[in-house]
Formats: structure tokens, sequence, C-alpha cells
């Protein structure tokens, strides 16, 4: 079965500093999907990055960027000149097209931005 | 565009009473999912439908069940609520090609 683990339960930052999230996983499959998931207060989740298995270059959004390393199966989440605003919880998420559209999370990371 | 609509935000049920939630997709979206988070057991993937069969089924008891109508809206239904069964209930229909997920805000659900 496949996991997704996440062993910083909170993290903290200073805002405009950067900070780094990291996630492994584990799995058998050769085709899958990376994620990064961002849950406000609010609740709704947001879809942060996603990353393609068979890419090797590391996907990007902005001030988010992600460092895949396939070997290793990690997947850790970079967030430059962090804001206020990023303050959340943060959902490292793995998808096989094998199993359609299920989502298996890690248990996620609390990011406190101080001002 | 309109975003992925759960009803009801809140409920509030008792041990042994069976409870509906639903959920209304963006448009254009056929595919489902259902997820239950909790402190405990964090966000666990109940199932998923797509052209209103399941596809997918995550390790829950019987009493979680779903359905999908024509018009891709959702339901899912809890009977025999357990305390356990408090927790937020998160939708989220999928994008054709992309396959991104797009959720909703959730259904929360307290079992007194």
């Amino acid at each position: 079965a496949q996991t997704v683990t996440q062993s910083q339960p909170e993290m903290s930052v200073q805002e405009a500093e950067t900070v780094t999230l990291s996630c492994t996983y584990d799995t058998s499959e050769s085709d899958y999907y990376l994620f990064w998931y961002k849950q406000p207060p609010s609740r709704q989740m947001i879809l942060v990055i996603r990353q393609e298995a068979y890419k090797q270059q590391n996907a990007t959004e902005n001030r988010f960027s992600v460092n895949f390393q396939k070997a290793a199966k990690s997947f850790s989440l970079k967030i430059s000149d962090s804001q206020l605003g990023d303050a959340a919880m943060y959902f490292c998420a793995y998808r096989t097209p094998s199993e359609g559209n299920k989502l298996v999370f890690g248990a996620g990371t609390i990011l406190r931005v101080k001002s | 565009k309109a975003g992925v609509t759960q009803t009801p935000r809140y409920l509030i049920k008792t041990r042994g009473q069976q409870v509906t939630l639903s959920c209304s997709p963006i448009s254009g979206h056929r595919s489902v999912s259902w997820y239950q988070q909790t402190p405990g057991q964090g966000l666990q993937f109940l199932f998923e439908y797509f052209s209103e069969t399941q596809r997918n089924k995550g390790n829950f008891p019987g009493r979680f069940s779903g359905r999908q109508f024509s018009n891709s809206r959702s339901e899912m239904n809890v009977s025999t609520l357990e305390l356990g069964d408090s927790a937020l209930y998160l939708c989220a229909s999928s994008h054709r090609v992309t396959g991104e997920l797009f959720f909703g805000e959730g259904s929360r659900l307290t079992v007194l």
C-alpha cells in the first residue's frame, strides 16, 4: 500500500524568509503524481503544486517549488518570501492513475508565519 | 465558474441516527471523491464516483455509502452513526483532462 509521511507536525518561518516542508512516500508504482495542498483555517483545500513522477524537472509555481528526489522517494516543498497568507496546514499527497482519483495524504504540517 | 458546493456545512446528529451529505461538483466534472478528515486519523479516502459508478472505495465499514446522479451531483450516507464518525467530510471533483482535484469547504458532522 502507498504511504505518505510528513515528519514535521509544525513549522515556523519569519515573514519574507524561506521554509522547506518535508515529505516522503512509499510506492511500488512507476506512474504516479505528487501534490502539495494547502488548507487554511477556513478549511477549503487548495492545490499548491503538482509533480508528475515521469518528469525530472522540479515543478515551480511562483514562490512555491519542490525538490523531487524520485530514487529517495522524497518530495519537499520550498516556500520563498513567506507571507502571512501562507499560514495554513500543508498536506503532501500521492495519486496513481491505477486507483483513479484516490489521494493518499500525509498527516500534514502546520505552517506558522511570524511577522 | 462555481466551485464545489457541499451541503449542509454543519450538522449535529445523535448516535444511531443516519445522515446524508450532498456535493455538487464543478460544472463539467464527472468524478467526485469523498474524504473524511479527523484530528486522529487525518485525511482518509472514502470513495470515488465517476459517471454514476463507484470507481474506488476506501477502507470504511458498510455504514458509509454513496451514490452519484446523472448530473454528477453526489451524496454520501452514513447510517447508525457512532461518536467516531464526527469529522469534516470533504468532497472533491476532478478535472477530466488534468485530473486536478478541487475541494469543497466540507460538511462538519458532530455526533453526540
